[in-house]
């Protein structure tokens, strides 16, 4: 089974601080994505990457950066985090190809902005 | 811009019968993906059905099938004999040509309460 791990299950932080979210995924996956999730909004796409040290904006990339520096690891960087960036981010990885290949996600980490 | 659209936030089914999600989406692509995910409370969120646009027979996976009505860009999810397991939020999700990145686009979400 693929297993996509993310760091934290649960975070807090405060106003300012610089905070990074790391995911671990161990099925080869070319593509890695982050997401955050909030109520009646969805999933919204902050940034994916199809390969090592590429990286593509998504819809809502403002106030976020990313690394992939290894295959296996993306990681979320708030740069100074707000708190309107409280909120659950999703980790995913897929494999590149065909269009019906599924993502594969992380358990999540809740994030809290003081 | 695709858009991915799930007009029910909520849903209740009673155990052991059948409730259907509506999803309906927007794109001008002709070839692409449908996804249904699930997403339990506090844990991880896993594919539940996938439909390929050019495939017209509907998908079936055990006690889940979908509606898909091309022309009429709905996508809707059946669940027979609904179980206590089955309660979770609910995504629907599109994915067009390799060239956008194998980005899913994914509706608001629905939360489905199984009442035993």
């Amino acid at each position: 089974d693929v297993k996509v791990t993310q760091s934290s299950r649960y975070l807090v932080k405060r106003t300012g601080e610089k905070v990074f979210l790391e995911c671990v995924q161990d099925m080869d996956h070319e593509n890695m994505f982050w997401y955050r999730q909030d109520p009646g909004l969805g999933l919204r796409l902050i940034y994916f990457s199809y390969d090592v040290k590429m990286k593509e904006k998504g819809d809502i990339p403002e106030g976020y950066s990313v690394s992939r520096e290894k295959k296996e690891r993306f990681s979320l960087i708030l740069e100074s985090a707000s708190t309107n960036q409280t909120s659950m981010y999703l980790c995913a990885s897929s494999r590149a190809g065909a269009l019906g290949q599924p993502q594969h996600f992380g358990d999540g980490t809740r994030l809290s902005i003081l | 811009a695709q858009t991915v659209t799930q007009s029910q936030p909520e849903m209740s089914v009673q155990e052991a019968e059948t409730v259907t999600l509506s999803c309906t989406y927007d794109t001008s692509e002709s070839d692409y993906y449908l996804f249904w995910y699930k997403q339990p409370p506090s844990r991880q969120m896993i594919l539940v059905i996938r439909q390929e646009a050019y495939k017209q027979q509907n998908a079936t996976e055990n006690r889940f099938s979908v509606n898909f009505q091309k022309a009429a860009k709905s996508f809707s999810l059946k669940i027979s004999d609904s179980q206590l397991g089955d309660a979770a939020m609910y995504f629907c999700a599109y994915r067009a040509q390799e060239t956008s990145g194998s980005r899913l686009t994914f509706g608001e979400g629905t939360q489905l309460t199984v009442n035993p």
